[in-house]
């Protein structure tokens, strides 16, 4: 089984519309972060909770919000999707014990908004 | 500024040649991780390699090589006799020590197209 999770893998949804993408991982990290990837852009960091009580903003965050339910799942949600914001979006985890915060990825959700 | 910079938004080789990705980073720490990831058509993230700043010394596994020259602030990646199955997205980033290592800055990645 995969050790980090994102739910659901693809997703076509309409300009106004909530959506949560949902996170869960089984590795035991602390950490956890929401990235958006734009073709010819890279990964972009939208938040970034160190554990359940912390929950910061990343470079890219407006328009989005994230909720850190319990130290395996971290959901991102759209309040009111706009086309812009069609996406590859991917959960990852860190450990706080490793130094260099290697991060470990989600297989990604695939967001488009009409 | 951007703080890691692939120059080379795609690459196309023939198969067997061999390539180079370019990565330059831009940092005020002494002490920070460089990474490499790879993604593939089928679009997931695969960790490559992780280098710390006070290890220069090149690393190779297999077809691939890593040098890093911190004179330069490059980590750049070699593809020895590339494969059609190298083709994917090839992204280089950062770590830094002033961040408390919390985040990762990834620079906008290059395509490598491997063609038979």
């Amino acid at each position: 089984d995969a050790d980090v999770t994102q739910t659901p893998r693809n997703r076509i949804t309409k300009t106004g519309k909530r959506i949560m993408l949902e996170c869960s991982q089984t590795k035991g990290h602390d950490r956890m972060y929401w990235y958006r990837q734009d073709p010819g852009l890279g990964l972009q960091l939208i938040y970034y909770s160190f554990d359940v009580k912390d929950i910061n903003k990343g470079e890219i965050s407006d328009g989005y919000s994230v909720s850190r339910q319990a130290q395996a799942k971290f959901s991102l949600s759209l309040e009111s999707a706009i086309p812009n914001q069609t996406a590859l979006y991917f959960c990852a985890t860190s450990d706080l014990r490793d130094s260099d915060n290697e991060q470990f990825f989600g297989p990604g959700t695939r967001l488009t908004v009409l | 500024a951007q703080k890691v910079t692939q120059a080379q938004t795609e690459i196309s080789v023939v198969e067997k040649e061999d390539v180079t990705l370019d990565c330059v980073y831009e940092t005020r720490d002494t002490t920070y991780y460089l990474f490499w990831y790879k993604q593939p058509p089928s679009g997931e993230l695969v960790f490559l390699i992780r280098r710390n700043s006070f290890d220069e010394q090149n690393e190779i596994s297999g077809r691939y090589s890593w040098n890093f020259q911190k004179s330069t602030s490059s980590f750049n990646f070699t593809i020895t006799a590339s494969q059609v199955v190298d083709s994917a997205v090839y992204f280089c980033a950062l770590s830094e020590a002033n961040s408390g290592y919390s985040t990762l800055t990834f620079g906008k990645g290059t395509m490598l197209l491997v063609s038979p």
